[in-house]
């Protein structure tokens, strides 16, 4: 069936460098993607979105790539924190609302 | 209040009791979903209200589980006859028109142990 999975299942990256946390989809009517943080305890949180007329948006620190011709969507962190360790979520909204959530991928931050 | 709140926060029950689980999502949103996570694991989709509209049932995992929002506003999550692989983080989302068109907004959770 359709899904939205997640290249590497954990991530580890030192205090002040970049991260990129991946994701893979292939539902080609999906026009709406979301970014999400959940840290241990707690629901998960918005970051970023994008929709489907866009290839990049840009937050603080946090940027969204999407690349529709190979259906892969990309989060970047700049000089990630430590506050930055948490588990991260891709959604992919298709175009009958259908949220299909990727598995995460959880992110270290080394001191 | 601000955010979505769920009640309670953590419940533990024995096997074989019906529990039931509680969301006020943000006010105004018509859209309100429920998922389950397990430990380490990813968001699994349940249900999903959208206004006036029949409920999307269709990843209740069994007829066990229902959940009914009243007046278009709180959900109740109920599970019959608990099982031990009920076990999980329950969470609810909301949203202000669908999902379509804004991101959900999730409560905190309600953490199930069931004995």
């Amino acid at each position: 069936g359709e899904s939205v999975g997640l290249h590497l299942p954990t991530l580890s990256v030192q205090e002040g460098d970049n991260s990129i946390i991946n994701c893979a989809y292939s539902n080609s009517a999906s026009d709406y993607f979301i970014w999400y943080k959940q840290e241990s305890g707690k629901g998960p949180q918005f970051i970023i979105d994008i929709r489907s007329n866009m290839d990049k948006r840009q937050g603080q620190r946090v940027t969204v790539l999407l690349n529709k011709t190979v259906k892969h969507l990309s989060l970047q962190i700049a000089a990630t924190q430590p506050g930055d360790s948490a588990v991260y979520f891709c959604a992919e909204i298709t175009s009958y609302d259908k949220v299909i959530f990727g598995p995460g991928t959880s992110l270290s931050v080394i001191p | 209040g601000a955010g979505v709140s769920q009640s309670p926060s953590n419940k533990v029950t024995e096997k074989g009791k019906d529990v039931e689980l509680r969301c006020d999502p943000i006010s105004g949103h018509t859209a309100l979903y429920w998922y389950r996570q397990s430990l380490g694991q990813g968001l699994e989709f349940l249900i999903y209200f959208q206004g006036n509209s029949a409920p999307d049932k269709s990843g209740l995992p069994s007829d066990r589980f229902s959940a009914e929002r009243t007046g278009g506003s709180v959900s109740t999550l109920t599970i019959q006859r608990t099982q031990q692989e009920d076990s999980a983080v329950y969470l609810c989302a909301s949203s202000l028109v669908s999902p379509g068109q804004m991101a959900q907004y999730f409560g905190p959770g309600t953490r199930l142990l069931v004995l």
